[in-house]
């Protein structure tokens, strides 16, 4: 099955500076999904894309689904220590009974 | 709104005693996803039901494993015999109308086995 590459595993920043993820898939996606978990608690969605092009913004949050379709960005602007937590990418293809997570990336915010 | 409710929040048990984690997904929701969260394998989808109908099981591990939905309101994921390699946390998602639609999360069962 198709394999979602999401990187970097991890990034150290300052408070205030910009965070840019992505994720990489050798198939096409037709709905990408942006869920952070933070400890102890499940995963909650941030921003849900489904055109290829689509740019989506969530307060300091935005997230953009590739015009090939294969991949995805999430960007945090001003980051703030409540920023901290795993983000994850999600994507499925339509009529494809399959919901693929990346790895995450663990973001620490320094403050 | 209340949101998705797992139970117990952990469980420590001993090798081969039979597990069972409990589900109640948001109310109105048609769809009902079992995930097991480990640090070597991330997030895997075990299962998932549509109207209390399961409708894709391939991944779940092996045999040991069995899910269940009586009703809309509530769900069992069961290992029996469990084994240590079962030690992970177990998330229950919900969604309102399909696999690729924004699914809402438990706060997950932390198991170990011992």
């Amino acid at each position: 099955g198709q394999q979602l590459n999401q990187s970097p595993q991890s990034m150290f920043i300052q408070e205030g500076e910009d965070v840019s993820m992505n994720c990489t898939s050798s198939s096409i996606f037709n709905t990408w999904l942006w869920y952070k978990q933070d400890p102890g608690e499940g995963p909650v969605l941030l921003i849900a894309l489904y055109k290829a092009g689509e740019l989506t913004s969530n307060g300091r949050l935005t997230a953009q689904f590739g015009i090939t379709r294969k991949d995805s960005f999430l960007n945090i602007s001003a980051s703030i220590p409540s920023d901290v937590g795993i983000y994850f990418c999600a994507g499925s293809r339509y009529n494809n009974n399959d919901m693929r997570f990346g790895a995450g990336t663990r973001l620490t915010v320094k403050p | 709104d209340a949101g998705v409710i797992q139970s117990p929040r952990h469980e420590v048990t001993e090798m081969g005693q039979e597990v069972t984690l409990r589900c109640k997904p948001i109310s109105g929701h048609d769809y009902l996803f079992w995930y097991r969260q480990t640090m070597m394998r991330g997030l895997e989808l075990l299962i998932y039901f549509n109207n209390n109908v399961p409708i894709d099981d391939s991944g779940m591990p092996e045999d040991r494993f069995s899910a269940k939905m009586p009703n809309a309101s509530f769900s069992t994921l069961k290992i029996q015999p469990s084994e240590p390699r079962d030690s992970a946390v177990y998330f229950c998602a919900s969604s309102r109308t399909g696999l690729n639609q924004p699914q809402h999360f438990g706060d997950g069962t932390r198991l170990s086995i011992l």
